[in-house]
């Protein structure tokens, strides 16, 4: 069974802070990560995927990657209140080319 | 959302009666995917398909069945409702390449009573 595994939270940042969300997972063949974003009541919102080991800058946001750890983190710099969702990590798997989706990390950024 | 639409929104039935929930696409994807969210549990995919009349189980699939008759057309069929399967469904698209993700619509919340 193929796993992707994420610390529910909730993750509480004060406003303009770094917050930083964990995800890992089970198959060392997968080649592809994906970052959504899910706001309450609403569908999952692509915001990073990341394909290569290191960083990957995109506005406020930095995808990380680290394939020999199996580990794939996303950082958001300068938290704002409305960065307060869930975030959902995902993994395309080495066979198949489905996403399998950790459970996600609830970001409260307060003001 | 843009090029994926679903219904419908809101739903609510009764226990054993069949239920059919319609994706919709104006993108010209081949793959398209029918997942369940429900707290705890994450995104569990129920079924795909890879084409017209191409479909495969997802790990969620039991009680329910679907079809693709059309590109544009993903239809899941809940072939007798139980409780369990209240929940938030959403379908998903995803484009040829595989550095691709998922865009998904605005899913539909089912309520079996």
């Amino acid at each position: 069974q193929k796993e992707v595994e994420q610390n529910s939270g909730p993750l509480s940042v004060p406003e303009g802070a770094i917050a930083s969300l964990n995800c890992t997972y089970s198959d060392r063949g997968s080649q592809s990560f994906f970052w959504y974003r899910q706001y309450s009541g609403k569908s999952p919102e692509l915001i990073m995927f990341i394909y290569s080991n290191g960083d990957k800058e995109d506005g406020r946001f930095t995808a990380q990657l680290n394939k020999a750890s199996q580990y794939v983190s996303l950082l958001i710099r300068d938290s704002q209140p409305s960065d307060s969702a869930t975030y959902l990590c995902a993994v395309r798997e080495n066979q198949g080319g489905k996403l399998i989706f950790g459970q996600g990390t609830e970001l409260s950024v307060k003001p | 959302d843009a090029g994926i639409t679903q219904s419908p929104r809101h739903k609510v039935t009764e226990t054993g009666t069949p239920v059919t929930l319609r994706c919709h696409q104006t993108e010209n994807h081949r793959y398209m995917y029918w997942y369940r969210q429900d707290p705890g549990h994450g995104l569990r995919l129920i079924h795909y398909s890879y084409g017209v009349k191409d479909t495969d189980k997802g790990e969620v699939s039991d009680g329910y069945s679907v079809s693709r008759s059309k590109t544009e057309d993903f239809l899941l069929t809940l072939e007798s409702a139980t409780s369990s399967q209240t929940s938030v469904y959403f379908c998903a698209i995803r484009g040829p390449r595989l550095d691709y993700g998922y865009t998904f619509g605005s899913g539909t919340r089912l309520t079996v009573v």
